[in-house]
């Protein structure tokens, strides 16, 4: 199986500061097709996941532009550029380039 | 807007089944393939269970094979989970989600838009 590592595992952020999540897979998630299969979930307190980031840097439909997805080698970055209140949760990044589709342990971010 | 609405939780003893069904609406159920994941309590995320649009695939998790089958019923837009044999470390929030992606041939790359809300599953004696 691919194990999907992040870091840290939480997170205190100032509202209005940046906040950086780090996904490191244990095997590459590129596709021959050029498609990476990467995702970025978060879990809201109380509440079902929901997407944030497809395909490494794609942001889902009404996700802010504060969220954005990258690579870097082979680590892949969620990046919040100004956190809100509404961004606590816990963020999940996520593979499906091979059965069975993993995610990593969850990334809890709180606010200051 | 997609809705999806997951039931038939409960508590089970040891060994026992249980019928999850997800009831969904918003979108062209049939044109869609559907996943369960579950969430043991306190824990992250677990893949389980993959049922392609047309059902003609169907992919479980090594942790539920044999035990968990998926189905769906396009005419009642129902996606469902029979779970047989639970065992304690079933129990968690079963969650139904809608998924995008594509297939090539039976090789499929999902990610899921929409979660119900979850559904708790408690195996104990």
């Amino acid at each position: 199986d691919i194990v999907m590592t992040q870091t840290p595992l939480s997170l205190s952020v100032t509202p209005g500061q940046a906040a950086s999540i780090s996904c490191k897979p244990s095997q590459s998630l590129l596709h021959s097709d050029g498609k990476t299969h990467l995702y970025w979930y978060l879990q809201k307190p109380g509440r079902s996941p929901q997407l944030l980031i497809y395909e490494v840097s794609n942001r889902f439909s009404g996700v802010p532009d504060r969220f954005s997805g990258g690579e870097s080698g082979t680590d892949f970055t969620l990046k919040i550029s100004r956190v809100e209140a509404e961004d606590v949760g816990v963020y999940y990044c996520m593979q499906s380039i091979q059965l069975p589709w993993t995610f990593g342990q969850g990334t809890k971010v709180e606010i200051k | 807007q997609v809705q999806l609405v997951e039931s038939g939780g409960g508590v089970v003893q040891p060994g026992g089944s249980l019928r999850l069904s997800c009831s969904a609406s918003g979108f062209t159920f049939s044109g869609y393939g559907m996943h369960w994941v579950r969430q043991a309590p306190g824990k992250g995320l677990e893949w389980v269970a993959f049922i392609r649009f047309d059902g003609s695939n169907k992919y479980y998790a090594d942790s539920v094979k044999g035990r968990f089958s998926i189905s769906r019923d396009d005419s009642t837009n129902t996606l469902s989970l029979q779970m047989n044999s639970l065992r304690a470390e079933d129990t968690a929030i079963y969650y139904c989600a809608k998924t995008l992606g594509y297939c090539s041939g039976n090789t499929c790359y999902p990610y899921f838009d929409y979660w119900g809300q979850g559904t708790l599953v408690t195996v104990s004696s």
